[in-house]
């Protein structure tokens, strides 16, 4: 079955401090990868998805940056951090046929 | 873009009643989804809808897909401390992209 790891858990970075978020799908290949972005007692927004390796799409205009070095791998950057970055941060994978979103355990940042 | 609207944002419901939480498409969806998102936990799947008017039932959970499949609801029955949480739905849209809504946070009173 597929299982999508995300770490770290939490996290609390001082501003202008760079930013690492690594996310990994196990049993399937060539997914849809996804990062989104909670705010605190908010809803859901898209920051970037990719549909392959390299293949970066983003949604808003921001100070993060993804990577995707690897079919399974997706990493979101920050060379520094901002305040309004502090959020709940979700990587999550998508089936092709758009059936249902896998999502990891997220990661709590908080920017200081 | 695709803009998917829940109301309400937030509810409280009293231990053992019933309530409802509404999703509004702002154009017509091949299928929708819903999500539950426990306190401090991440958004997981419950149901997909694909077929106008389609009804789906989760034991006290039913979903239901409106005729024009720009809308769909969740209705609770006997609401349990269990339901805490914030409902999502979801939309696709796009290259396999889905809107999310911004979520019916739901608190239960014992």
């Amino acid at each position: 079955s597929q299982t999508i790891h995300q770490w770290p858990a939490t996290l609390v970075q001082p501003v202008g401090s760079p930013l690492s978020l690594e996310c990994t799908v196990e049993g399937t290949s060539n997914p849809n990868l996804y990062w989104y972005r909670q705010a605190a007692g908010r809803g859901l927004q898209l920051l970037f998805y990719s549909v392959g390796i390299g293949q970066i799409s983003s949604e808003v205009p921001q100070n993060l940056s993804a990577s995707r070095p690897q079919d399974r791998q997706f990493i979101l950057s920050s060379k520094k951090l901002l305040l309004s970055d502090s959020g709940f941060y979700l990587c999550a994978w998508i089936d092709r046929a758009g059936a249902e979103a896998f999502f990891g355990q997220g990661t709590r940042l908080t920017v200081v | 873009g695709q803009q998917v609207m829940q109301i309400p944002q937030y509810q409280h419901v009293q231990e053992g009643e019933d309530f409802t939480t509404y999703c509004n498409s702002s154009t017509t969806l091949s299928n929708i989804q819903w999500y539950k998102q426990r306190p401090g936990g991440h958004p997981v799947f419950l149901i997909q809808l694909v077929k106008s008017g389609e009804v789906k039932k989760q034991k006290r959970l039913t979903f239901q897909f409106g005729e024009a499949k720009k809308n769909s609801s969740l209705h609770i029955t006997a609401t349990q401390t269990t339901d805490v949480g914030t409902y999502f739905c979801a939309g696709p849209y796009g290259n396999n992209r889905l809107a999310f809504g911004k979520g019916n946070q739901v608190v239960v009173i014992p």
